[in-house]
């Protein structure tokens, strides 16, 4: 089955200070990647995804990119502001059978943004 | 449009007991997901549920957690008997369709499990 990973586990920056974090996956077949914030005690939301026909996808301060050769793909964040600090998790999601729509979680990073 | 429900949010048992959990799904979505997360990682789906029929549950121990997810709305996930390292927090998400798309998580069940 897939196999992703996530780095780096913890991550800090200063206020306006950018931030990023990689993701490997292991089956060539993923093409949907998405990334969810976890603020503690809450419940992961969709911050952006990117489909494998995408090399890039930006929204304001947050952009995605993907390499599908090296089978990575990164989150960036801009401009950090100390509500960007939270939980983050990549995901794959396989591309057929049982694995059509399955997310494959990171096991996340957390991200402190000191003001 | 309203979010994923469930009930309970807190939940502690001792080691033996059974306990299940509930989720209504938002109205509309398709595909049904129970993931189990313990602290420090991420989800790790348990089951795919698409309308009322189980589309994976290759990760779910099936030897004490059963679920169903009646008439394609709302679902339950039980687990008799409980064993510590059940003890997580357990999310249900759905989506519009069966495919890779955006999955809208509910609060989630806090279980702990002594």
């Amino acid at each position: 089955g897939e196999n992703v990973e996530q780095h780096p586990s913890t991550l800090s920056v200063q206020e306006g200070d950018s931030a990023v974090i990689k993701c490997t996956y292991s089956d060539s077949a993923s093409n949907y990647f998405p990334w969810y914030k976890q603020e503690l005690g809450k419940r992961p939301q969709l911050i952006i995804d990117i489909r494998s026909n995408v090399g890039e996808k930006k929204d304001q301060r947050i952009a995605v990119t993907l390499n599908k050769t090296a089978k990575h793909f990164s989150l960036h964040i801009t401009e950090t502001q100390p509500e960007d600090s939270a939980v983050y998790f990549c995901a794959a999601s396989g591309a057929g059978g049982t694995s059509y729509g399955k997310l494959t979680f990171g096991q996340g990073t957390i991200l402190t943004v000191h003001p | 449009e309203a979010g994923v429900a469930q009930s309970p949010r807190y939940k502690i048992i001792e080691k033996r007991q059974s306990v299940a959990f509930w989720c209504n799904p938002i109205s509309g979505h398709a595909t049904l997901y129970w993931y189990q997360q313990i602290l420090g990682q991420g989800p790790k789906l348990l089951i795919q549920f698409q309308n009322n029929g189980v589309v994976d549950d290759s990760q779910l121990p099936k030897d004490r957690f059963s679920a169903e997810r009646l008439k394609g709305v709302d679902s339950t996930l039980k687990i008799q008997p409980a064993k510590l390292e059940d003890s997580a927090v357990y999310l249900c998400a759905s989506s519009r369709g069966s495919g890779p798309n955006e999955q809208f998580f509910g609060p989630g069940t806090r279980l702990t499990v002594l």
